[in-house]
């Protein structure tokens, strides 16, 4: 079956600074691939999404990345602010499901 | 439009001891899931419904874990007998079709002792 490993597990940056958070999968007939950010204690909610047709997207401060031929896509976060503090994480559509992450806390200082 | 909606937001039961979990998709909403999310970790998926048909429960531990989704709507989990094992964060969703957004209940919160 599917196999997603997400790196960082944790992330502490600068307000400011820019962050990224990669993703790889095994499968290449996976298709999507959506970001999701859970605040503590909150569920998880998407923030950015891209198809197994497109290498990037982008949606403000936030962009993906999609690399199908290396089986990786990661998520940038550029300007972070403290409000960016949270859980990432990432996930792999195959076969029907969602197969996620094992998340990322980013921690952004002021 | 409204969420996702669930019941109870938080249950401390004994292990051996049963629990049933509500879930309430947005409407018009064919396809419903219910995820475990232990601390630390991502939501796993345990079963999937397509309307009121299962269209995947390969993770659902069957000796334990059952859940129905009724005129193809609400939707409830149920435990029995439950484990320490067990106590974790079940996550329900939902989302028009396969392949997009899914939209996250807020979650039930379950303590096994």
């Amino acid at each position: 079956g599917e196999n997603v490993e997400q790196h960082p597990s944790t992330l502490s940056v600068q307000e400011g600074d820019s962050a990224v958070i990669k993703c790889t999968y095994s499968d290449s007939a996976s298709n999507y691939f959506p970001w999701y950010k859970q605040e503590l204690g909150k569920r998880p909610q998407l923030i950015i999404d891209i198809r197994s047709n497109v290498g990037e997207k982008k949606d403000q401060r936030i962009a993906v990345t999609l690399n199908k031929t290396a089986k990786h896509f990661s998520l940038h976060i550029t300007e972070t602010q403290p409000e960016d503090s949270a859980v990432y994480f990432c996930a792999v559509y195959n076969t029907d499901k969602l197969i996620f992450g094992t998340g990322t806390r980013l921690q952004v200082f002021p | 439009e409204a969420g996702v909606a669930q019941s109870p937001r938080y249950k401390i039961i004994e292990k051996r001891q049963s629990v049933a979990f509500w879930c309430n998709p947005i409407s018009g909403h064919a396809t419903l899931y219910w995820y475990q999310q232990i601390l630390g970790q991502g939501p796993k998926l345990l079963i999937q419904f397509q309307n009121n048909g299962v269209v995947d429960d390969s993770q659902l531990p069957k000796d334990r874990f059952s859940a129905e989704r009724l005129k193809g709507v609400d939707s409830t989990l149920k435990i029995q007998p439950a484990k320490l094992e067990d106590s974790a964060v079940y996550l329900c969703a939902s989302s028009l079709d396969f392949v997009v957004e899914q939209y996250f209940g807020p979650g039930t919160r379950l303590t096994v002792t």
